[in-house]
């Protein structure tokens, strides 16, 4: 079963600076996808990036950047120049491309609070 | 265009009572399913379905019961509420036949048993 590790339940930065987000997973697949959810005070889930396993170069949106390493099943989430609005639970989360299952499993989250 | 629209949005039940949440979606969308999420634990799939008339259980489906007999919707039963029950409750869709493609969640269901 695949399973996605969180190890960081909290984590904290400096307005403007930029922080890290780390999670490891475990698979037996080679193609899957990797995505970050962010989840404000509000609850809504909101999809930050995603990273296709057999896509070598690091998926980017703006001031949000992965660092994907398949080999280590690493899958950590740059946040660059934070704002105050970053702060939320950021979820990793997995999915396989099991046609008629692709449910995504998530790790178990991090608190990410911005010092101003 | 909705998305997916959970209701309600708050609830408290009884040990006991039954209940159902509706979750809609106007997509289009093969693919449903419902989450919960307790704190410390992400996200937990309780069940899914991948079409009208398919279903099936999850991670955690013990307690729930769910049907599928239009596209558009996805309810999901509390048979008899417990207060391990007490919970926020997702419900997510997206098209079938690809594991990028963007799944859609509602905005939440927060569940009390008292």
């Amino acid at each position: 079963a695949q399973t996605v590790t969180q190890s960081q339940p909290e984590m904290s930065v400096q307005e403007a600076e930029t922080v890290t987000l780390s999670c490891t997973y475990d698979t037996s697949e080679s193609d899957y996808y990797l995505f970050w959810y962010k989840q404000p005070p509000s609850r809504q889930m909101i999809l930050v990036i995603r990273q296709e396993a057999y896509k070598q170069q690091n998926a980017t949106e703006n001031r949000f950047s992965v660092n994907f390493q398949k080999a280590a099943k690493s899958f950590s989430l740059k946040i660059s120049d934070s704002q105050l609005g970053d702060a939320a639970m950021y979820f990793c989360a997995y999915r396989f491309p099991n046609f008629g299952n692709e449910k995504l499993t998530f790790g178990t989250g991090t608190r990410l609070t911005i010092i101003p | 265009n909705a998305g997916v629209t959970q209701t309600p949005k708050f609830q408290v039940l009884k040990t006991g009572q039954s209940m159902t949440l509706q979750c809609a979606q106007d997509m289009n969308h093969e693919y449903m399913s419902w989450y919960r999420q307790d704190p410390g634990m992400g996200l937990r799939l309780i069940h899914y379905s991948v079409g009208a008339g398919i279903t099936d259980q999850g991670e955690v489906p013990n307690g729930y019961n769910v049907s599928r007999s239009t596209t558009e919707d996805f309810p999901l039963r509390l048979l008899s509420a417990a207060p391990s029950q007490t919970s926020v409750y997702f419900c997510a869709s997206s098209r079938l036949g690809g594991a990028g493609n963007t799944i859609y969640f509602g905005e939440g269901s927060w569940l009390t048993v008292v």
